[in-house]
This record gives structure tokens, sequence and C-alpha cells, in this order.
């Protein structure tokens, strides 16, 4: 299957402070990728659609200026924890379809993030 | 509103019996159907999907599903657990056109020597 990479894997800070999460797709281009957080024995919550040379597209109740999402290329999207508080603690994930919106999604490997 | 439901939190199975993880799912339109796996602290690891054709679907380590449109449902099989498949499965839903997946709560799977 495809390869989709995540970096870092893990990242503690502390409030306040800004913390991005790189999602890469290391054998395909990507025109869409998605955010997914994850709680805690629980689900993935979509959070928003990274559209690459566009603006992102939020899912209801995700504060876009608090989750910044940027799709610079065909094979990166970035995600930018802003001012970040304890609550923004979670698993984060990304994922890329192959070739096109409805294709298969590869996901990356996830960032845990804790905020102190 | 589209949903998916994995009605088992958990399902034990001992090496080597058959396991089956159960989904169903609501939605209206035709559905495109997802098994994903994800292991400790990793991300999620496609199995195998159903988008048309053949209903009974293989896909990765020897894991099979099976799409059921009268009962809407979706279920996970393979004949022969392994202790190395205990992990948390995830079923997922995505309609036509739009690329994001809809995803079941989760069910872990533990299997037992």
């Amino acid at each position: 299957g495809a390869v989709v990479s995540q970096h870092p894997s893990r990242v503690i800070c502390k409030s306040g402070t800004s913390v991005k999460i790189e999602c890469r797709s290391l054998d395909f281009q990507a025109t869409t990728m998605f955010w997914y957080r994850q709680f805690p024995k629980q689900s993935l919550m979509l959070m928003a659609t990274s559209n690459e040379g566009s603006k992102a597209t939020y899912e209801q109740g995700v504060e876009k200026d608090k989750f910044l999402i940027n799709h610079a290329s065909l094979t990166l999207s970035t995600l930018t924890v802003t001012s970040a508080h304890p609550e923004d603690s979670s698993f984060y994930i990304c994922s890329a379809p192959t070739s096109g919106v409805t294709d298969t999604q590869y996901f990356g490997p996830g960032t845990r993030l804790t905020v102190l | 509103a589209q949903s998916v439901a994995q009605p088992e939190d958990q399902v034990n199975v001992a090496e080597g019996n058959p396991l089956t993880v159960k989904c169903t799912y609501s939605v209206s339109g035709n559905p495109y159907l997802f098994w994903y796996v994800q292991y400790p602290n990793r991300g999620l690891q496609f199995l195998l999907k159903y988008i048309t054709g053949d209903n009974l679907v293989k896909g990765s380590y020897g894991f099979e599903a099976e799409f059921n449109k009268s009962q809407t449902s979706f279920h996970l099989k393979k004949p022969s657990a392994l202790v190395s498949d205990s992990a948390l499965y995830f079923c997922a839903v995505r309609l036509g056109s739009q690329g994001n997946l809809i995803f079941g709560k989760g069910t872990k799977l533990s299997v037992k020597p």
C-alpha cells in the first residue's frame, strides 16, 4: 500500500506554545489530505480536509484559527496547533487518498501531542 | 444522518478459532465500506474495502468481509485467528464522491493463545 508519514511521532509542549505536525505522502502525490483527531479509546473524528493550493475545509466545531492547515505541495500538509492548551492533548492522524478524493485513504502513523 | 455502528467494544477469540467483528451502517445512497486496523500508538492500516461487485471481499492478512445490503452490514471475518491479530479494528463508510470517512467507534480484538 501507499506510504504516509507523520512527524513528529510524539511531542510534549508547554501550554501556550504552538506545535507543527507534518504529514507527507512518500510515494504518491496527494491533492487532498485529511486530518483526524482521536481521543483515548474513541474513534477518529475528522477535523478538516486539506486541499493543495487552496484553503482547508474545516468540520463544524473545529476552530480554524487554532488548527492552522497548510497544504503547500502535493506531498506535504501541515497542521499547526496554535496556543496549545492541555485539552488539545490528543492523537492526531492524517490520511491521503492515492488518486482522487474517492480512492482508498492511507493513514500516517499518528502524532501524540501532550500539552502540559 | 450517516453513521456506522460497531456493536461490540471487545471481541475475545482463542487462537486458531474463527473470528467475526461486526459492523452495520446507516447511509443514504450507495456506501463505500472499509475496514482498518490500528495497533497501539500507531496509525490505521487499510485492510479491505467494498465498492461494488462481489459481496465477499478479501483483504490483507487473511481477512475478508461480506457486504450484506439487506442487513446493511459489513462484518469482518477471518477463518483462523492469530495472536498477532490482536488490535483495534475500525469499520468506516464513505459516501460516493465525498472524500472523508465516517468511522465506527472501533472494536478491540483480543486473541489468546
